[in-house]
C-alpha cells in the first residue's frame, strides 16, 4: 500500500499569508495526485486532481505541484474562508489512500 | 446540479448489518465510477471501496474486504454498500463520492452516521 505522509500537522496562519502544505507518498505515483478541504462538519471538496490541476470554481490563490513522491498545495494570500483541514490523496494505485490531513487556523 | 443523497446510517449492534444507499441526481450515473469515503469521529478521512461504471471493477480497503459489499444499480442511480460483521472500529460518516476519470472524488454527499454500539 502507498502511504501518503502530510506536514504539518497544523498550521496558524494570519489572512493574508502564504501557507504551503506538503505530502509524500511512500512510492512514486507520478501526478495522481489530489488536494481536498473540508470544514467542520461538511463534506471534502476538491481543490486540486492530476497534482496541479485546479478543479473548476476553485479560486486561483490554491495551487499543487510536484511529481513522484514531493507534492505541495500552496496557498498564496489566506482567507477567512479558506480556514479548514486539507487533505492529499493518491490515485495511482488501490488501496486509495489519504494523508492524514493538516488543520490551518487562524493565528 | 450533480447531488449525492444517502441513507441508511444508524446504530447498529456490534455484529450486526447495515445497507447504506446513495442517490444520484443531476449527472449520467451510469458513465461514472463511484465509491465510499468513511470519516471516523474526530479522525481523518479513509477510502472504504471504488467500484467502475459497470461493476466490473470493485475494491476494498484491507479494513473491510469479506465484510462489505458494493454494488450499484444504474436503472435506478443508485450506489449502495452493504455492511456485515460491524464492529465498533467501523463507527464513522460514510460519505458516497462520485470518481472522475482519474479515481478522484469530485462530489460528495452530506455523509451518514454509522455507530456500533451495544
Amino acid at each position: 500500500d502507498i502511504q501518503m505522509t502530510q506536514s504539518p500537522f497544523s498550521v496558524s496562519a494570519s489572512v493574508g499569508d502564504r501557507v504551503i502544505i506538503t505530502c509524500r507518498a511512500s512510492q512514486g505515483i507520478s501526478s495522481w495526485l489530489a488536494w481536498y478541504q473540508q470544514k467542520p462538519g461538511k463534506a471534502p471538496k476538491v481543490l486540486i486532481y492530476a497534482a496541479s490541476s485546479l478543479e473548476s470554481g476553485v479560486p486561483s490563490r490554491f495551487s499543487g505541484s510536484g511529481s513522484g513522491t514531493d507534492f505541495t498545495l500552496t496557498i498564496s494570500s489566506l482567507q477567512p474562508e479558506d480556514f479548514a483541514t486539507y487533505y492529499c490523496q493518491q490515485a495511482n494505485s488501490f488501496p486509495l489512500t489519504f494523508g492524514g490531513g493538516t488543520k490551518v487556523e487562524i493565528k | 446540479e450533480v447531488q449525492l443523497l444517502e441513507s441508511g446510517g444508524a446504530l447498529v449492534q456490534p455484529g450486526g448489518s447495515l445497507r447504506l444507499s446513495c442517490e444520484a441526481s443531476g449527472f449520467t450515473f451510469g458513465n461514472y465510477a463511484m465509491g465510499w469515503v468513511r470519516q471516523a469521529p474526530g479522525k481523518g478521512l479513509e477510502w472504504v471501496s471504488s467500484i467502475s461504471v459497470s461493476g466490473g471493477r470493485i475494491y476494498y480497503a484491507d479494513s473491510v474486504k469479506g465484510r462489505f459489499t458494493i454494488f450499484r444499480d444504474n436503472s435506478k442511480n443508485t450506489l449502495y454498500l452493504q455492511m456485515n460483521s460491524l464492529s465498533a472500529g467501523d463507527t464513522a460518516v460514510y460519505y458516497c463520492a462520485k470518481a472522475n476519470n482519474s479515481w478522484v472524488f469530485d462530489y460528495w454527499g452530506q455523509g451518514t452516521l454509522v455507530t456500533v454500539s451495544p
